[in-house]
């Protein structure tokens, strides 16, 4: 059964610092790997998609890579700004048709 | 991309009622897919809408307790029946693309008292 796993459950930072966010999960057999961003209340926005034969994608301020081998990905966000201050979730997909695993998520606090 | 309509954004509701949550995409989409969040939890996939067959539903969730409509490609519905303080949660409708990526509504948070 595929568990995926962030951390830290929560980080606060001061305004421009770069930061890296964490994911593993626990069968490297993927299909694919999204990341999302929650703000309180609300739906998912998806941020980045990376498919199982790819090392990173980028998006402006963010960068994500994935290491399939080592079950790993990471979320880097550039430049840190108060409006990046969001729970950060990311999920896998096991096989093409499967559904997402989720993880629980990482409390982003970005200080003015 | 895809955009997604969830009603109502919120609701308050009494034990025992029931609350239907409409989900309309701006696009035709063969699977619309509906999740649970519960305080302080991540999401966890409650079932699978087809057009034109009956949902398909994971672990733990019934199709009595959480009845699904899917009656065209851009539309479905799901209920929360005979609701208790444990349905407080946010609902969440999502759709995918060719299962590459997944794009979500924007949420139905709901409290039950």
């Amino acid at each position: 059964k595929q568990e995926v796993t962030q951390i830290p459950a929560a980080l606060s930072v001061p305004e421009g610092e770069n930061l890296v966010l964490n994911c593993s999960f626990t069968d490297s057999a993927i299909y694919n790997l999204q990341w999302f961003r929650q703000d309180p209340g609300k739906g998912l926005t998806s941020l980045l998609l990376i498919q199982s034969s790819q090392r990173e994608q980028t998006s402006g301020r963010l960068n994500a890579s994935l290491d399939k081998s080592s079950g790993r990905s990471t979320l880097y966000i550039a430049a840190s700004q108060p409006g990046d201050s969001a729970t950060y979730l990311c999920a896998v997909r096991r096989e093409y048709g499967n559904k997402l695993v989720f993880g629980a998520g990482t409390i982003l606090r970005v200080k003015s | 991309s895809a955009v997604i309509s969830q009603k109502p954004s919120r609701d308050i509701c009494q034990r025992g009622t029931s609350l239907t949550i409409q989900c309309q995409v701006d696009s035709q989409v063969t699977m619309m897919f509906w999740y649970r969040q519960q305080p302080g939890q991540s999401l966890t996939l409650i079932a699978t809408a087809n057009q034109g067959s009956e949902a398909t539903y994971e672990s733990g969730f019934v199709i009595d307790k959480f009845p699904i409509s899917r009656p065209n490609l851009t539309f479905s519905t799901l209920t929360v029946s005979n609701m208790s303080p444990e349905d407080s949660s946010i609902y969440l409708c999502s759709v995918e693309r060719r299962y590459t990526e997944a794009f979500f509504g924007q949420g139905t948070r709901l409290t039950v008292v």
